[in-house]
């Protein structure tokens, strides 16, 4: 397909359980951004990539959560020893441009939904 | 840190009403975003505005970004079932040049 795609779709998992969550963007964007959005809420920044350079994490939780995107295509956040706030559904954002260039052409994947029993 | 209030919560309306919702913000905001979200999907953008005072549709659909830079409205006319979901505000403010700032959204119910 030509959009922002995300797997796995839906993910369970045990309490102190490491999950990884993968986001392929639209092939050739620049920015990616991964954000978190909790039930009843709207997106909450977690990082941002320009290319391979994760250029800002100020978002991310707690140091229980890593982002990284090696060859500036595929991005995968992982969540260490997860806690029941970790649940939420987890969206991934590229676009062709820099911040800079046009911030507001983002586009959404259809998310990752973790529940953390 | 920076918030966005976004009224009303949930609107339930009958098919061909017309439909408000605003934001606003404890402070300044360059760029004014309106998306919506469909269940199980990403958020879409639906219209963008840049500068304070500016008007602009797409559509059925009308935004403007407020003169104070503070606060955004969006206005729905003639209203669709495939209207339905949630609409959400986002904003950038003065010191970010890609950190959004999101509203909690407004979920629009179409009663039959």
């Amino acid at each position: 397909g030509a959009g922002v795609s995300q797997s796995p779709r839906y993910k369970v998992a045990k309490r102190g359980q490491d999950v990884a969550l993968r986001c392929d963007p639209i092939s050739g964007h620049v920015s990616l951004f991964w954000y978190q959005q909790a039930l009843g809420q709207g997106p909450e920044f977690l990082t941002y990539f320009q290319n391979e350079a994760q250029l800002d994490k100020s978002g991310l939780p707690s140091d229980r959560f890593f982002a990284e995107r090696p060859e500036g295509s595929v991005s995968t956040l992982k969540i260490q020893r997860t806690q029941q706030e970790d649940s939420a559904v987890y969206l991934c954002a590229s676009s062709p441009w820099t911040p800079e260039e046009a911030n507001e052409k983002l586009f959404f994947g259809s998310g990752t939904q973790l529940s953390v029993l | 840190g920076q918030q966005l209030n976004q009224s009303p919560q949930s609107m339930f309306i009958q098919e061909g009403e017309d439909v408000s919702m605003n934001c606003t913000s404890s402070s300044i905001f360059n760029t004014w975003l309106w998306y919506k979200q469909d269940p199980g999907e990403g958020p879409v953008l639906l219209i963008a505005l840049y500068k304070a005072g500016e008007l602009t549709s797409n559509g059925r659909l009308t935004a403007q970004f407020g003169i104070t830079r503070k606060d955004s409205f969006l206005n729905i006319s003639a209203s669709i079932p495939s209207d339905v979901g949630i609409y959400f505000c986002a904003g950038q403010g003065a010191d970010s040049n890609y950190q959004l700032i999101w509203g909690a959204g407004t979920k629009l119910i179409i009663k039959p």
